[in-house]
């Protein structure tokens, strides 16, 4: 079952913009991972953030989860061309090992 | 230069038949897992592995089949008996199913198309 899921569906932005994608969950969680996907191509793990973790930062990334909400959401900073993909939370609920739960993820395109 | 790979890249089947996706992988990974892809959805689990010789299914097993016989490698294979298996197929792995990180790495998917 998909427990994730990312608003906005799609987001289109120009270069140099911030852009900030929602993920929602509805079970506890362990930890929560966001992943990129180039098109056709398999997922990266971008960021990883503990239950116990409030904000992580990575580079241009920023993440925040908020766990009394049962959400988290990915900012882009300074957006680039190269920042267009898809972007997908995934949640470790911890019951079940390492299984990952992923949501729909959200198409971002950049524009030059 | 370790990672997993998927063979083949792009894979064309006649209604009726099986066929055996590949994915090898050399990071010393002890899980590996498979998920299914639809255009514009998410990822869903079909089979995973915590170790050798033992595997799980996933949300959506039906109409598939896997083997753990080597570490490093984790066929799947898809039978006739899988309604619509015209789907991007994503093979990865993670060091190890419980304990803590659970950062997984993917191959580059096979396209399966049925014709």
């Amino acid at each position: 079952s998909q427990q994730g899921e990312e608003d906005p569906q799609a987001l289109s932005i120009q270069e140099g913009e911030n852009a900030t994608m929602n993920c929602s969950y509805k079970t506890s969680i362990n930890n929560l991972q966001w992943y990129r996907q180039n098109s056709g191509r398999g997922l990266v793990h971008l960021i990883l953030i503990r239950s116990n973790e409030r904000e992580k930062h990575s580079g241009r990334l920023r993440v925040t989860l908020d766990t009394s909400k049962k959400s988290s959401s990915l900012l882009i900073t300074a957006s680039r061309a190269a920042d267009t993909a898809s972007y997908f939370c995934a949640t470790d609920a911890g019951t079940s090992g390492s299984r990952l739960t992923f949501g729909e993820g959200t198409q971002l395109t950049v524009n030059p | 230069d370790g990672g997993i790979t998927q063979s083949p890249k792009y894979l064309f089947r006649k209604e009726g038949q099986n066929v055996t996706l590949s994915c090898e992988q050399n990071l010393n990974h002890d899980a590996m897992y498979w998920y299914r892809q639809d255009p514009g959805q998410g990822l869903r689990l079909i089979y995973y592995s915590q170790i050798v010789n033992d595997f799980q299914k996933g949300d959506i097993a039906e109409g598939y089949s896997v083997s753990r016989e080597k570490k490093e490698s984790f066929p799947l294979t898809v039978t006739s008996a899988q309604k619509n298996p015209t789907a991007f197929y994503l093979c990865a792995s993670s060091p190890h199913f419980t304990g803590g990180i659970n950062e997984q790495f993917f191959g580059p998917g096979t396209r399966l198309t049925v014709l």
